[in-house]
């Protein structure tokens, strides 16, 4: 079972920005946390992961916390096009081809 | 940019047939990634493969099941005998060698596959 806990759904208006929440209070220390989109019936697209510190990439940034128990995803100016439902998810590091367990993530409805 | 290709986008076929899905990873990824989206439901990890073999498994992939890297640029999904409840998106992804970092699975767009 999916080791997170996300809304089921947000809305946010164009333009604005989309902070996403994630819930993971039982990630463990060598465990990252991704983040994915799907757009439709498309392909999941990744986003942004990382293990501690902030990132930021040209798509979003990642806030978690100091206590690595929740994060939130941030599209700084959403847009139409980033209507989808976003995925958080926890995973080991490393060199294995470690397996993503998807739950049902949040739908966002960018509005006009 | 470099994506995952997946053919056909679409396969329709007869219970009990035999069918493959074909898939194109991108080319300096050393990991392979089989997943399954049945309609209106999650995202299902089917299969890992790494060096020529199964690194990990779920309980869905059976041995109706197989995965192979026939070449140097293709990997591909067969199912030996479908069954209606295979009905499915499936998708391929691929990741790069990890390193002292992970690194993200990309997936492609998908097959979808409808078993009449």
């Amino acid at each position: 079972d999916a080791k997170t806990t996300q809304p089921p759904s947000m809305d946010c208006a164009e333009g604005r920005a989309a902070n996403l929440p994630c819930n993971h209070s039982t990630i463990s220390g060598n465990e990252y946390v991704y983040w994915y989109r799907q757009i439709h019936s498309q392909g999941p697209q990744y986003i942004i992961h990382g293990l501690k510190n902030n990132e930021t990439n040209e798509m979003a940034s990642l806030i978690i916390t100091e206590d690595r128990k929740s994060s939130t995803l941030i599209l700084p100016h959403a847009t139409l096009r980033d209507t989808a439902v976003y995925y958080c998810i926890v995973t080991l590091g490393g060199n294995a081809g470690n397996m993503l367990t998807f739950g049902g993530g949040t739908r966002l409805m960018v509005k006009p | 940019e470099p994506e995952v290709t997946q053919t056909p986008s679409h396969q329709v076929t007869q219970m009990g047939q035999e069918v493959i899905l074909r898939c194109v990873p991108i080319s300096n990824h050393l990991y392979f990634y089989w997943y399954r989206q049945i309609l209106g439901q999650k995202v299902e990890f089917l299969v890992s493969f790494y060096n020529n073999e199964i690194s990990e498994k779920s309980e869905i992939f059976d041995d109706q099941f197989s995965v192979e890297r026939p070449d140097g640029s293709n990997f591909t999904l067969k199912i030996r005998s479908t069954k209606l409840e295979d009905s499915a998106m499936y998708f391929c992804a691929s990741s790069e060698e990890g390193g002292i970092s992970n690194q993200p699975q990309h997936f492609g767009d998908g097959t979808r596959l409808s078993i009449l």
